[in-house]
C-alpha cells in the first residue's frame, strides 16, 4: 500500500541542526510532489515545504527560509528536511505528505496519503 | 499569505447530529480548498478535495460546499468515529495555510 514513514527526530539544542527523512513506498516516487508539514504541540498544521516531482522546484514558508532545505533522492525513494539553525519555536511534530493529483478534468493538487510524523523537540 | 480563518474553534454535539464548520478565506481562493480530518496522535486524513468532492473512501455523511470565500463542511448523523479536529487548507497559492481547526467533542 501506499506509505509514508518519517524519522530522524529527537531533542536538539537551539541553533544546532537535525535532517529528517521520509521514505516512500508503494507508489512511483518520481512522478510525485512531496510536502513537509508541521504541528506544534497543541497547535493546528502548517505547511512548511514543497518539492516538485523532479525536485527542480522548492517552496518554504518565510519562517525558515534561509534555515530549512527541502530535497530528495530517487535513488532511495525518499524526501528529506535538512533544519538548520533551529529555534524554540520549530518544535513540532513533522509530517511528509504526497501532493496526489485528484481531479479528472482539470488539475487539482492536494495532500492525500500523509506519514505518521516525527517529532522535533528544541530544547537547550 | 492567504489567512483561513475557521469557526467554531470546537463544538460539542451528540451522535447522530448534524454539524457545520466553516473557512473563510481572505481573499478568493475559487474552488482551491482542502478539508482534513485529524484524530489524536494521528496524520491528518483527506476527506474533501476541491471543496466539495469527496476523497476515494470517505463516507458520504461528509459533505463540503462553498467557493470564492466561504466554504463549510458539514458531517451529518455523526458517528462515534467522527469526533476529531477538522481543518481546512486553502491550495490556491503558496505559502499553503490551514485553518485553525475545528475540535468536535461528545456532548
Amino acid at each position: 500500500q501506499e506509505q509514508l514513514v518519517e524519522s530522524g527526530g529527537g531533542v536538539v539544542q537551539p541553533g544546532r541542526s537535525l535532517r529528517l527523512s521520509c521514505e516512500a513506498s508503494g507508489f512511483t516516487f518520481s512522478s510525485y510532489g512531496l510536502h513537509w508539514v508541521r504541528q506544534a504541540p497543541g497547535k493546528g498544521l502548517e505547511w512548511v515545504a514543497v518539492i516538485s516531482d523532479d525536485g527542480n522546484n522548492k517552496l518554504l514558508v518565510d519562517s525558515v527560509k534561509g534555515r530549512f532545505t527541502i530535497f530528495r533522492d530517487k535513488s532511495k525513494n525518499t524526501l528529506y528536511l535538512q533544519m538548520n539553525r533551529l529555534r524554540h519555536e520549530d518544535t513540532a511534530v513533522y509530517y511528509c505528505a504526497r501532493e496526489g493529483n485528484l481531479c479528472i478534468t482539470e488539475t487539482c493538487y492536494y495532500m492525500d496519503v500523509w506519514g505518521k510524523g516525527t517529532t522535533v523537540t528544541v530544547s537547550s | 499569505a492567504i489567512q483561513m480563518t475557521q469557526s467554531p474553534s470546537s463544538l460539542s454535539a451528540s451522535v447522530g447530529d448534524t454539524v457545520s464548520i466553516t473557512c473563510r478565506a481572505s481573499q478568493d481562493i475559487a474552488n482551491d480548498l482542502g478539508w482534513y480530518q485529524q484524530k489524536p496522535g494521528k496524520a491528518p486524513k483527506l476527506l474533501i478535495y476541491a471543496a466539495s468532492t469527496l476523497q476515494s473512501g470517505v463516507p458520504s455523511r461528509f459533505s463540503g460546499s462553498g467557493s470564492g470565500t466561504d466554504f463549510t463542511l458539514t458531517i451529518s448523523s455523526l458517528l462515534p468515529e467522527d469526533f476529531a479536529t477538522y481543518s481546512c487548507l486553502q491550495n490556491y497559492n503558496y505559502p499553503l495555510t490551514f485553518g485553525g481547526g475545528t475540535k468536535v467533542e461528545i456532548k
